[in-house]
């Protein structure tokens, strides 16, 4: 059975705070790894396609790894603000538009 | 924990048939549940908010007679595209709301309209 985990489910942090979240996926028929921030009732807004082992993406105050032989990927955000506060969603791609999806985290920045 | 039970996974249909897609949650309770499409190597798109006992809410650019939206109870909304052709060809994904949980997502359905 294929299985996406997000750790931790959520969480909350002071505005300043650096951060960072972990995926775990399945290290076999590996195709990508996408990270998506979600604000609710909006559409998820892709944040990296992640696809080479060691890969390093950044984006503004948000970067992501990726660690394909062990099956994680870590989403950092270095002094969250309170407009990060959005679920953070990962999903696994094995090429067949089938993604399994984490449940994501739940993140709320503080003021 | 929460499940959100999409079916089918995958469809191929004919040009001008419908398909209906299920979103069911199996246990818990969503009043909203949320519609996504996504093209090849694009971001999901929210398609419409599903709202149980009223009328969805859609995303603008998505027609509301070709993408027809129940959600009758609080267990289940589907998803009907009307006369499909090719270029409703994509990944169709929901997703259901609930107050302890948060988001789950169902599994997706891929749509191939030939």
């Amino acid at each position: 059975i294929l299985n996406v985990e997000q750790s931790p489910q959520s969480l909350h942090v002071q505005e300043g705070d650096s951060t960072n979240f972990t995926c775990s996926f399945p290290s076999s028929n590996f195709y990508a790894l996408h990270w998506y921030r979600w604000e609710t009732a909006k559409s998820p807004e892709a944040l990296f396609v992640m696809t080479l082992n060691g890969d390093e993406k950044k984006k503004g105050r948000i970067s992501a790894t990726l660690n394909t032989k062990e099956g994680y990927s870590y989403l950092y955000i270095k002094g969250s603000q309170p407009e990060d506060s959005a679920t953070y969603l990962c999903a696994f791609d094995s090429g067949t538009y089938k993604y399994i999806f984490g449940t994501g985290t739940r993140l709320k920045v503080l003021a | 924990g929460a499940v959100v039970s999409q079916h089918p996974s995958w469809v191929i249909c004919k040009s001008g048939t419908s398909v209906k897609i299920e979103c069911r949650s199996l246990d818990f309770q969503a009043t909203t549940m949320f519609w996504y499409r996504q093209f090849p190597k694009q971001s999901l798109m929210l398609m419409a908010t599903s709202n149980e006992g009223s009328k969805a809410t859609y995303e603008q650019g998505v027609e509301k007679d070709k993408f027809l939206i129940n959600h009758a109870s609080l267990t289940l909304s589907t998803l009907t595209v009307t006369s499909a052709h090719p270029e409703d060809s994509s990944f169709y994904i929901c997703s259901a709301s609930d107050a302890n949980y948060g988001y789950t997502f169902g599994s997706g359905t891929r749509l191939t309209v030939v």
